[in-house]
């Protein structure tokens, strides 16, 4: 079963915006990871944070990770084209061994 | 970075055969490695992991006649459908963690399952 709900399901905005998408679990977790998937592609790994952190950099992206609300946000800052993509989260439970539960994805569109 | 790769990319098969899928780690060796199946316009739903050496732990719901997983080396894991059916088709995708559990898992590109 997915362990994680992401909100909102769908974002579109133009280029040079910023996207924040959210995601929201059930279980604790000993990390968390967010990941890109383009049309009909495989699955492009963004970052992982820790449950012992509460926020992450890696380039245009920001993640925040607040584990008493059981939630994580993805900013991808001054958006472009090519960040059309769906993005997921994904937790590695505490007790899952590594096995990721994936939540359902927010599908992003950037405009030119 | 660290590639996994998948074949084929994509496959179409009739009705009641089978199908092998092949997951590669090309320049790390994997432990374990994980299946996925990613329905059109849905999340990746996990069918199993695969270990090598030992059986794979198959998800609630997957049938493991079905689905047979072989992970023969360190770098090769296979998933066989066996007796395809149409609500076979989907887009399956494997993953391969280096090291310990509770790391990065490095996704391969995907094979497109279709079946007629």
């Amino acid at each position: 079963s997915q362990q994680g709900e992401e909100d909102p399901q769908a974002l579109s905005i133009q280029e040079g915006e910023n996207a924040t998408m959210n995601c929201s679990y059930k279980t604790s977790i000993n990390n968390l990871q967010w990941y890109r998937q383009n049309s009909g592609r495989g699955l492009v790994h963004l970052i992982l944070i820790r449950s012992n952190e509460r926020e992450k950099h890696s380039g245009r992206l920001r993640v925040t990770l607040d584990t008493s609300k059981k939630s994580s946000s993805l900013l991808i800052t001054a958006s472009r084209a090519a960040d059309t993509a769906s993005y997921f989260c994904a937790t590695d439970g505490s007790d899952s061994w590594g096995k990721l539960q994936f939540g359902a994805g927010t599908q992003v569109v950037v405009t030119p | 970075g660290a590639v996994v790769s998948q074949h084929p990319s994509r496959v179409i098969c009739k009705s009641g055969t089978s199908v092998k899928i092949e997951c590669r780690s090309l320049d790390f060796q994997a432990t374990t490695m994980f299946w996925y199946r990613q329905f059109p316009k849905q999340s990746l739903m996990l069918m199993a992991t695969s270990n090598e050496g030992s059986k794979a732990t198959y998800e609630q719901g997957v049938e493991k006649d079905k689905f047979l997983i072989n992970h023969a080396s360190l770098t090769l894991s296979t998933l066989t459908v066996t007796s395809a059916h149409p609500e076979d088709s989907s887009f399956y995708i494997c993953s391969a963690q280096p090291g310990l559990a509770g790391g990065t898992q490095y996704f391969g590109p995907g094979t497109r399952l279709l079946v007629l």
